[in-house]
């Protein structure tokens, strides 16, 4: 099952924040974090493994409720070279290969 | 150091021609392999994985295959080609089941005219 992803696009000015979400109609064991620059191959950034973990990559950080079966990335003082789709991943359960992708949010972040 | 490749890098193929897509691991053994699609809208569609020679499981009915005939090699096929199987396919590898990052090729542009 994908997992939906919010929101589908966003636009920054350099030095603001953004959350993108990740939910899923199924438990999740964890959730990882992909970045995609346009005509290049996605490039990880993070899992996480424990429900309400918090995880951080530079000035970028996600956050894990199994619970709630969902997962938010933060990008804190977005840069420039933040631009592009990020994509995240949820595996089911512990021991599965099977790893599902979101449709992705796509990021612009302008000077 | 693990590499991972994938060619061609680009196709144009007529609807109806068949199609196979090579993916090679090097510097590693019994990886995780998995074949993508990225298409407009749809994100990264899995399609196939595998987790040992000869084992493939599938995750989207179409008329494409998929074959692991050694370790770390990885085959995506099909025998008629659609309109719908333009994309970019990306071959992909991990080492463990629910740890540890997702290695990806440099991907496949299929076009089907």
């Amino acid at each position: 099952q994908q997992p939906v992803q919010s929101p589908q696009a966003v636009i920054l000015r350099e030095g603001e924040d953004a959350v993108i979400n990740c939910s899923s109609s199924k438990a999740l064991y964890s959730v990882h974090w992909y970045r995609q620059k346009h005509g290049e191959a996605p490039v990880f950034l993070m899992i996480l493994l424990k429900g309400g973990e918090q995880k951080g990559h530079e000035k970028i950080s996600a956050s894990f409720n199994e619970k709630k079966q969902q997962s938010s990335l933060y990008l804190t003082a977005s840069q420039l070279s933040y631009s592009g789709t990020y994509f995240c991943g949820t595996v089911p359960s512990p021991g599965s290969y099977q790893l599902t992708f979101g449709k992705g949010t796509k990021l612009s972040v302008i000077p | 150091s693990q590499t991972i490749h994938q060619w061609p890098a680009t196709l144009v193929q007529p609807v109806g021609s068949p199609l196979s897509l090579e993916c090679t691991v090097e510097g590693t053994s019994n990886p995780n392999l998995y074949w993508y699609r990225q298409a407009a809208g749809r994100g990264l569609q899995l399609l196939f994985y595998s987790v040992g020679i000869g084992q493939i499981s599938s995750e989207v009915p179409q008329n494409l295959s998929a074959s692991r005939p050694q370790d770390r090699q990885f085959i995506l096929s099909s025998k008629k080609l659609l309109l719908s199987d333009s994309g970019f396919y990306l071959c992909a590898w991990k080492q463990f089941a629910n740890t540890g990052e997702l290695f990806f090729g440099e991907g496949s542009r299929l076009t089907v005219l």
